[in-house]
């Protein structure tokens, strides 16, 4: 089993270009979401699904793009990469949200350097 | 920003002894989370307490929630060299999305052997 899966581990990008951040799960969980970490910050919701073809904007959505074509795969685009966007970008799921008392399951994240 | 706040930012214990985290938080809450992270890790989660729960206990951990002070801690008793990571508490908000949690800054524990 091999929980949520993010690819790939480590990114560097020039400013303006765009790419895709990958996230699989493989335990029929509905709820995925994206954080980015910066120091001193802790972790801040870019944008959720709350199942195939749902999607809506967290805390920080500005440059971000979000589709959920499958229950297992939620990819994060973005569309021209900017330095402000170096962080490190953790997918999460979860089976029946949060909100009801489930807890988050975590990719190993991936490092995103804009230059 | 929603974001709460974690206190100490970073502590710095001896093997044995015990740590305690707090964490602060603003809106009304469904439920608070603790999540733990080892260094270029993913947040792996620790324990859950429900806004109408007190205190919870699970091994050596130890967490109380005082939701007239939007406040929580979490304590680790009998450290060990091994729980030396980041920790994280999260809050679902009251009336919140279902799977949106708002985590707090972290506070940077380090246990010497």
């Amino acid at each position: 089993n091999a929980g949520v899966t993010q690819t790939p581990k480590f990114q560097v990008l020039k400013t303006g270009q765009s790419m895709t951040l990958q996230c699989a799960q493989d335990m029929n969980h509905e709820y995925m979401s994206w954080y980015r970490q910066d120091p001193g910050m802790g972790l801040r919701l870019i944008h959720y699904s709350v199942g195939a073809g749902i999607t809506d904007q967290g805390e920080v959505p500005n440059g971000y793009n979000v589709s959920r074509s499958t229950t297992e795969d939620f990819p994060l685009r973005l569309l021209s990469a900017a330095p402000s966007q170096t962080s490190v970008y953790f997918c999460a799921s979860t089976r029946t949200g949060a909100k009801v008392g489930e807890k988050l399951f975590f990719g190993s994240g991936t490092q995103l350097s804009v230059l | 920003s929603q974001q709460g706040e974690e206190d100490p930012q970073a502590l710095s214990i001896q093997e044995g002894e015990n740590a305690t985290m707090n964490c602060s938080y603003k809106t009304s809450i469904n439920n608070l989370q603790w999540y733990r992270q080892n260094s270029g890790r993913g947040l792996v989660h620790l324990i859950l307490i429900r806004s109408n729960e007190r205190e919870k206990h699970s091994g050596r951990l130890r967490v109380t929630l005082d939701t007239s002070k939007k406040s929580s801690s979490l304590l680790i008793t009998a450290s060990r060299a091994a729980d030396t990571a980041s920790y994280f508490c999260a809050t679902a908000p009251y009336g919140g999305a279902t799977n949106k949690l708002i985590f707090g800054t972290g506070t940077l524990l380090a246990v010497q052997p």
